[in-house]
């Protein structure tokens, strides 16, 4: 089976910076996404790491260590807007060979002022 | 524009009675899914299809069946077998041009009395 660990809440202030860890048990990983979840709302996605290393899409920034099992996602100059769920996700292959995500529980993330 | 339709919003029903939940895509995409979501719980798959005509069962699918007739229609049967159907369901698709990147509809939030 697989699993995933990432923490439940997460508090910062406006402007700063937040590092929402992730660490992943699997077998026939491809990568590594994230997602974003405003209350009420749907997963609107954010990144995808297949290989090790960081990639960055403006304010965030998604890092993966496929030796370590273990990825990151980094917010910078948090925004009140950012205030939200945030979901890894790994890219495996089910039983039947296709591929699919398996999510994390999620991470609450509350911005303040 | 493209995108994931799902109907209706919310949905109220009383125990023991089958609901169809419908998903709607003009994005094109051959992948779609299925994922079910608890309060302060990350998604769970519950079936997923990659072309038409052909499904399988992801990690709850009991309790579920589906159809997939057409490119553009996945729609999700929550039976009376299934033991507690009150959640809100998201439909997603992908289109293989970036391996973890779904797209989700807006999700039904079904409510059995």
């Amino acid at each position: 089976g697989q699993s995933l660990e990432q923490p439940s809440e997460v508090t910062a202030v406006e402007g700063a910076i937040v590092q929402i860890n992730c660490t992943y048990q699997t077998s026939g990983f491809y990568g590594l996404s994230w997602y974003q979840q405003h209350d009420g709302g749907a997963p609107t996605f954010l990144s995808y790491n297949a290989l090790d290393g960081l990639e960055e899409t403006g304010r965030f920034s998604s890092f993966l260590s496929r030796s370590d099992s273990y990825g990151y996602l980094l917010l910078q100059e948090l925004q009140m807007k950012d205030s939200a769920s945030y979901f890894c996700a790994v890219r495996i292959a089910m039983d039947t060979g296709r591929r699919a995500l398996t999510f994390g529980s999620g991470t609450r993330l509350q911005v303040q002022p | 524009d493209g995108g994931i339709t799902q109907s209706p919003k919310y949905l109220f029903r009383k125990e023991g009675q089958n609901v169809t939940l419908s998903c709607e895509q003009n994005l094109n995409h051959d992948a779609m899914y299925w994922y079910r979501q608890d309060p302060g719980q990350g998604l769970r798959l519950i079936y997923y299809s990659q072309i038409v005509n052909d499904f399988q069962k992801g990690d709850i699918a009991e309790g579920y069946s589906v159809s997939r007739e057409k490119k553009e229609s996945f729609p999700l049967t929550v039976t009376s077998a299934q033991k507690n159907p009150t959640a809100f369901y998201l439909c997603a698709s992908n289109g293989g041009s970036r391996d973890g990147e779904q797209f989700f509809g807006p999700g039904t939030r079904l409510t059995v009395l």
